[in-house]
């Protein structure tokens, strides 16, 4: 099993360009979610989904989009860069419910000029 | 104020140290989980606790619903320990609330 992947693993972007980070997992996990991490905070979320179809914003949403077409890919689109959201970007997965281990991606390291 | 504080921060020690990393929340949750960060690199679950201790090698952590607080220790602490320790908490569902991360740093 790839286990979660991610890419790509380091982008640069001009403020206003649009992007898609793609996240995808072979574990047959219902839940998907994104965070952002920056320095000296902890990680937030972005969005998550609790199965294909079903989307839903999490701690700070504003600025990305999320759909979830299949269980396997749940892509984050930026749709007009800002420096602020200049971040390390996480996917994870998890079987649906309490108490199941999450599992992360490698990470996007995205810069906004 | 943070639902997950953490402390402390920043932990240096040497080769050997018997380590701990401490976290505190201020919500109800249904299980609390401990995730390494190595430098430059993914995140990865250690353990996930809704009451009690776990061990696992040289790491056990252990949790006071009572008390809302929870420790990470690492005994015999070696250089390959130097990380971030993230404390999580789950109030429902999947969704974690995170601390900001303890950056431990053992010296050989």
């Amino acid at each position: 099993n790839a286990g979660v992947t991610q890419t790509p693993k380091f982008q640069v972007l001009k403020t206003g360009q649009s992007m898609t980070l793609q996240c995808a997992q072979d574990m047959n996990h219902e839940y998907m979610s994104w965070y952002r991490q920056d320095p000296g905070m902890g990680l937030r979320l972005i969005h998550y989904s609790v199965g294909a179809g079903i989307t839903d914003q999490g701690e700070v949403p504003n600025g990305y989009n999320v759909s979830r077409s299949t269980t396997e890919d749940f892509p984050l689109r930026l749709l007009s860069a800002a420096p602020s959201q200049t971040s390390v970007y996480f996917c994870a997965s998890s079987y649906y419910g309490s108490q199941e281990t999450q599992y992360f991606g490698p990470g996007t390291r995205l810069l906004v000029l | 104020k943070n639902e997950v504080e953490q402390s402390p921060q920043n932990l240096t020690a040497q080769e050997g140290e018997f380590i701990t990393i401490n976290c505190s929340y201020s919500v109800g949750i249904s299980a609390l989980h401990w995730l390494q960060q190595h430098p430059g690199g993914g995140i990865v679950s250690l353990f996930m606790l809704s009451s009690g201790k776990k061990k696992h090698g040289r790491l056990i952590a252990t949790i006071n619903i009572q008390e809302k607080h929870s420790s990470l220790h690492i005994t015999a602490s070696h250089p390959r320990d130097s990380a971030v320790y993230i404390c999580a908490v789950e109030e429902y569902g999947n969704k974690l609330v995170f601390g900001a991360g303890t950056i431990l740093r053992v010296k050989s």
